[in-house]
């Protein structure tokens, strides 16, 4: 039991859908982010949340919205997603964004484009 | 560019020792992390260096120069549970994580 937890943890989608991805972290932090995870690939970080407020969005491409309505909840909305976006999406959370801050992860949610 | 470099794939006997090494090529450093990750579940955190030398934790020890851009992760004792994948991560100037794609672990009886 790390203290964040995602829903869910599978999903499978049409590339005309709608759905949304959540994220809860029971462990008072002030950051949080959104990483996806491919196959073989090193962990891709998509966006960051540091009290509420977005501080780094990686270039990911708009059928991606994050929310951050609160320090303990992260959600990210799909839209139009294409087969590639397919991939483990892991939710994190940390103290604060100093280097000392450990990052501490949910379990991930294993989402599947067709 | 930015780089982390660390195998693909190891194996070991469970009993023995093994040594996952990490090179790192980033724009300044603040750090690097590892994590263990069981197949279909989350990353955890194992260790943090951000000066040089040896980290000892239990069975699991970390190592890290700095000058030589390199990391490992050894354990000692293995166990059947030890099977999993090993993730070397950097912070880099910008406090922003760049992480290698992991080293799968698999231990053999």
């Amino acid at each position: 039991e790390t203290g964040v937890t995602q829903t869910p943890r599978h999903l499978v989608m049409g590339m005309t859908n709608k759905k949304s991805l959540k994220c809860e972290q029971h462990l008072g932090h002030n950051a949080m982010y959104w990483y996806k995870q491919s196959a073989k690939k090193p962990l891709e970080l998509m966006f960051v949340y540091s009290l509420e407020e977005r501080v780094e969005n990686n270039s990911v491409p708009s059928r991606f919205s994050p929310e951050c309505p609160n320090s303990s909840h992260l959600f990210l909305h799909l839209h139009t997603l294409q087969p590639e976006d397919s991939a483990l999406y892991l939710c994190a959370s940390s103290r604060g964004t100093a280097h000392t801050d450990t990052q501490y992860f949910g379990p991930g949610t294993r989402l599947t484009v067709l | 560019g930015q780089n982390i470099d660390q195998p693909t794939e190891m194996t070991a006997t469970e009993g023995a020792i093994v040594q996952i090494n990490c090179t790192y090529q980033t724009s300044g450093f603040n750090g690097l992390f590892w994590y263990q990750q069981h197949a279909g579940e989350a990353p955890t955190f194992l260790s943090y260096n951000v000066l040089d030398g040896l980290e000892e934790k239990g069975r699991f020890s970390s190592f890290l120069s700095r000058s030589k851009g390199y990391s490992y992760l050894l354990l000692k004792e293995l166990q059947m549970k030890d099977s999993a994948s090993y993730l070397c991560a950097v912070m880099d100037s910008n406090y922003q994580l760049i992480w290698g794609a992991g080293t799968k672990l698999i231990i053999k009886p």
